[in-house]
């Protein structure tokens, strides 16, 4: 069976700060990785994904990510976060056939 | 990309008693997926439903509890039966770009269920 594991719940930080959220999957076979974002409001969206090829994807508003095969790693970053990038941010693992996701890291950008 | 409707947006129910969510997808998709979001939790699949066929449920959710309707391409519903205070939650369905690739979803905006 596929798990998830994101390592922050809650990340406070100030504009302009750098952003580095965690992830590591567990899943014996070929993976699709994927980031997914619910701001404020709104309903889940994707953020960015990991099929194949460059480890280093970028997605949109600035984000990427970096898929480390040997440490099982998946995790996200921006330079530079601004006051809209408040948001629940999921990421998720998909093997087979089935989406599983972490529990997700809450961020709130202070201006 | 998909847009993906829900009835009702938020609902009040007693125990014991049954609610029907609905879910419409403004294009015909094989695949279609029912999401239960605790408070606090991440989101974990409930079942998949696939047009024509009898949905398949994922370990620790049963027919019987939450039944599942997928009379055509674009329509589906999640009925929460029996319910409790557990069952308290944000229910979502979803939709696959299988274009895109496996894993790649749309979501909608969500049920919000309090059972008192």
């Amino acid at each position: 069976a596929q798990s998830v594991s994101q390592h922050n719940h809650h990340v406070i930080l100030s504009e302009a700060a750098s952003l580095e959220l965690g992830c590591n999957y567990s899943y014996g076979g070929t993976v699709n990785l994927f980031w997914y974002v619910q701001y404020p409001g709104q309903h889940l969206q994707l953020l960015l994904k990991y099929f194949s090829g460059d480890p280093l994807v970028k997605g949109i508003k600035g984000f990427e990510a970096e898929f480390i095969k040997s440490k099982f790693s998946f995790n996200l970053r921006k330079p530079s976060v601004q006051w809209s990038d408040t948001a629940e941010y999921f990421c998720a693992v998909s093997g087979y056939s089935t989406l599983t996701f972490g529990k997700g890291t809450m961020l709130l950008v202070s201006p | 990309s998909a847009v993906i409707s829900q009835k009702p947006s938020r609902d009040i129910c007693q125990r014991g008693t049954s609610l029907t969510i609905q879910c419409q997808v403004d294009s015909q998709v094989t695949m279609m997926f029912w999401y239960r979001q605790q408070p606090g939790q991440s989101l974990t699949l409930i079942a998949t439903a696939n047009q024509g066929s009898e949905a398949t449920y994922e370990s620790g959710f049963v027919i019987d509890k939450f039944p599942i309707s997928r009379p055509n391409l674009t329509f589906s519903t999640l009925t929460v039966s029996n319910m409790s205070p557990e069952d308290s939650s944000i229910y979502l369905c979803s939709v696959e770009d299988v274009r895109a690739g496996v894993g790649e979803q749309y979501f909608g905006p969500g049920t919000r269920l309090t059972v008192t």
